[in-house]
């Protein structure tokens, strides 16, 4: 069984403040993914990695930024929190083609 | 720009019915296709993923796929209470990108 694991299911953070979203997986693949899903406008991708510290820019980059040391860890931090970053926060990984998520994190933005 | 179209529904069936979901897909070049399943305030999961023209069947799902009209579908047979909730039809390019473009889904209620 894939296993993606997101550190926090709910976050309340105040605008301004630098936010950590770690993703974590068990099954040493490469390719990992940053998404926000926002009622109305789906999924959209953020950031994405193909290996230890590759990154791209996925659809919607700004405010945005990745880090990726370890295979295993795909963090998504937030520099400069804003309200309009309120969301759902999903990471994926890839298996055989198939993206697999992790449960998601809850974030508001005060 | 490649895109996904969905109805956003709300598309509403009585129990045991067969609910259709429709999706359709710009980039002609697409390959490989994908049904996920997302209950209200969780992620996706996967139903299903399909690759070349036809049915492929897996229990009360259906997927369909017509890659000449740039065209998939799922069928639910049987339908129950507990398959409402949004389906989201995903779309693979070409080899070489692990990249999926989704719909934003259709919502699906069954009707006790």
């Amino acid at each position: 069984d894939v296993k993606v694991t997101q550190s926090s299911r709910y976050l309340v953070k105040r605008t301004g403040e630098k936010v950590f979203l770690e993703c974590v997986q068990d099954m040493d693949h490469e390719n990992m993914f940053w998404y926000r899903q926002d009622p109305g406008l789906g999924l959209r991708l953020i950031y994405f990695s193909y290996d230890v510290k590759m990154k791209e820019k996925g659809d919607i980059p700004e405010g945005y930024s990745v880090s990726r040391e370890k295979k295993e860890r795909f963090s998504l931090i937030l520099e400069s929190a804003s309200t309009n970053q309120t969301s759902m926060y999903l990471c994926a990984t890839v298996i055989e083609e198939v993206q697999y998520f992790g449960p998601g994190t809850r974030l508001l933005v005060l | 720009q490649k895109e996904v179209e969905q109805n956003s529904g709300p598309l509403s069936v009585p129990e045991g019915a067969i609910a259709s979901l429709n999706c359709t897909y710009s980039d002609r070049g697409s390959q490989s296709f994908f049904w996920y399943r997302q209950y209200s305030g969780k992620s996706p999961e996967l139903i299903m993923s399909i690759y070349s023209n036809g049915d492929k069947e897996d229990g009360r799902f259906t997927a369909q796929l017509n890659k000449a009209s740039q065209y998939v579908s799922l069928l639910i047979r049987d339908s129950q209470p507990s398959d409402s909730a949004t389906y989201l039809c995903a779309v693979k390019p070409g080899a070489g990108s692990y990249q999926l473009t989704f719909g934003k889904g259709t919502k699906l209620s069954v009707i006790p």
